[in-house]
């Protein structure tokens, strides 16, 4: 069974520019979640999707978004990127939402640059 | 006071050596713990999911949950050079929320 894919691997913008990122669950995965991972603050939870539709938020400006599509690939958004916008981009899935004990597997994830 | 607290290293042993890899926790909440290795550019890996006290062997690791002294460690036998990962702890109640540490660097000496 294919992994949790995610791509583009690598990216580099500029201030102010928009990203998308695109995450692909685990056959059969319904929820998604997205983290952020930088090394001074570790891994952060930005959200979680599930049947297309969001159920948690983590503590991030209202520039990170996403959305889920029917087939349960999901794409997270940044606008008007900032320096401190750099980091390494997770998507994890799970058979069920994360607020059971279901366990989540992570993608390789997005290394986004900001210049 | 973060909520996982987990030493950043870098550890450095030689190889087959025994590795112990610690967290501790300040919220009494949690209930569900795990051990995640990262390797360089690469995504968390799950290696052990526990529920509660106790003890879980899986091969040459063994994850320990103590939450009297919320307290949780991952213990690694015969480590190898290919072990050289940095190891992420993780834990959360019965809600959505997972708290990670920072992890750990390990380092294994051929």
């Amino acid at each position: 069974k294919a992994g949790v894919t995610q791509t583009p691997r690598y990216l580099i913008k500029t201030r102010g520019q928009q990203v998308t990122l695109s995450c692909s669950p685990i056959s059969g995965h319904r929820s998604v979640s997205w983290y952020q991972q930088t090394p001074g603050q570790g891994l952060q939870f930005l959200f979680e999707y599930f049947s297309e539709t969001q159920r948690n938020k983590g503590n991030f400006p209202g520039r990170f978004s996403g959305r889920q599509f029917s087939n349960s690939r999901s794409e997270m958004n940044v606008s008007t990127l900032e320096l401190g916008d750099s980091a390494l981009y997770l998507c994890a899935s799970s058979l069920e939402p994360l607020s059971s004990t279901d366990t989540q597997y992570f993608g390789p994830g997005t290394r986004l640059t900001v210049l | 006071q973060k909520e996982v607290e987990q030493d950043p290293g870098p550890l450095s042993v030689p190889e087959g050596a025994i590795v112990s890899l610690n967290c501790t926790y300040s919220n009494s909440a949690f209930q569900y713990f795990m051990w995640y290795r990262q390797y360089s550019r690469k995504g968390p890996e799950l290696l052990m999911y526990t529920y509660s006290s106790g003890n879980k062997e899986d091969g040459r690791f063994t994850a320990q949950v103590d939450k009297s002294s919320k307290y949780i460690s991952l213990f690694i036998r015969d480590s190898q050079p290919s072990d050289s990962a940095t190891y992420l702890c993780a834990m959360k109640a019965g809600t959505y929320k997972y708290i990670f540490g920072t992890g750990t660097r390990l380092k294994v000496l051929a």
